[in-house]
């Protein structure tokens, strides 16, 4: 069975501090990985994605993430963040033969003045 | 422009009663997907169909059902017999086999039991 881990459930950070969000799957056959941000009572937009070649992908808004296959891992990064960053971010896996997809509990991101 | 609409935005429901949320495409995607978000818990599959008149039990599907008679169309009920439906639900829908694509969303619809 799949399942994604995100250890924070919550991040405070500063404003142009660095960030990093954690993600880790578990999963017996490949995967794509998927980063998504939530704003309040809104949809979930498409951060950025990983589905074969380089393991560092970048996204939009500045976030980038790296997957690392021996940790099992797609950590989410940004090296300066802005108060309209402070939103609730989910990891998503999804099998590379089957387009269903498994999502992370969650982790908020507040970004503090 | 092309994208998912979820609606209503807001929904009100008695106890005992059954209420459809609705969920309409224009992405011409085969699949479409329905979860259910709750505090602190991530989405939960609620509902997926990979194709039209076809559709499969997802993770938490007990209270629930669905249909899926046009590709565009993917409406959700709850049923009495869901025993906390308070909840948001996002709808959304994917194109598999061309390559792998992401999950598109819509805006989401939250349910109140009052």
């Amino acid at each position: 069975a799949q399942s994604v881990t995100q250890l924070d459930s919550q991040v405070p950070v500063f404003e142009e501090a660095p960030v990093e969000l954690r993600c880790n799957y578990s999963s017996s056959v490949s995967v794509y990985l998927f980063w998504y941000v939530q704003y309040p009572n809104q949809g979930l937009q498409l951060l950025l994605k990983y589905l074969s070649g380089s393991t560092l992908v970048k996204g939009i808004n500045g976030f980038e993430a790296e997957f690392n296959k021996s940790q099992t891992s797609f950590h989410l990064r940004k090296p300066s963040v802005h108060i309209s960053d402070t939103a609730e971010y989910f990891c998503a896996v999804s099998l590379s033969n089957f387009n269903k997809f498994y999502f992370g509990s969650g982790t908020k991101l507040n970004v503090k003045p | 422009d092309g994208g998912i609409t979820q609606s209503p935005k807001y929904l009100f429901r008695k106890e005992g009663q059954n209420v459809t949320l609705s969920c309409e495409q224009n992405l011409n995607h085969d699949a479409m997907y329905w979860y259910r978000q709750d505090p602190g818990q991530g989405l939960r599959l609620i509902y997926y169909s990979q194709i039209v008149n076809d559709f499969q039990k997802g993770d938490i599907a007990e209270g629930y059902s669905v249909s899926r008679e046009k590709k565009e169309s993917f409406p959700l009920t709850v049923t009495s017999a869901q025993k906390n439906p308070t909840a948001f639900y996002l709808c959304a829908s994917s194109q598999p086999g061309q390559g792998i694509s992401e999950a598109f969303f819509g805006q989401g619809t939250r349910l109140t039991v009052v």
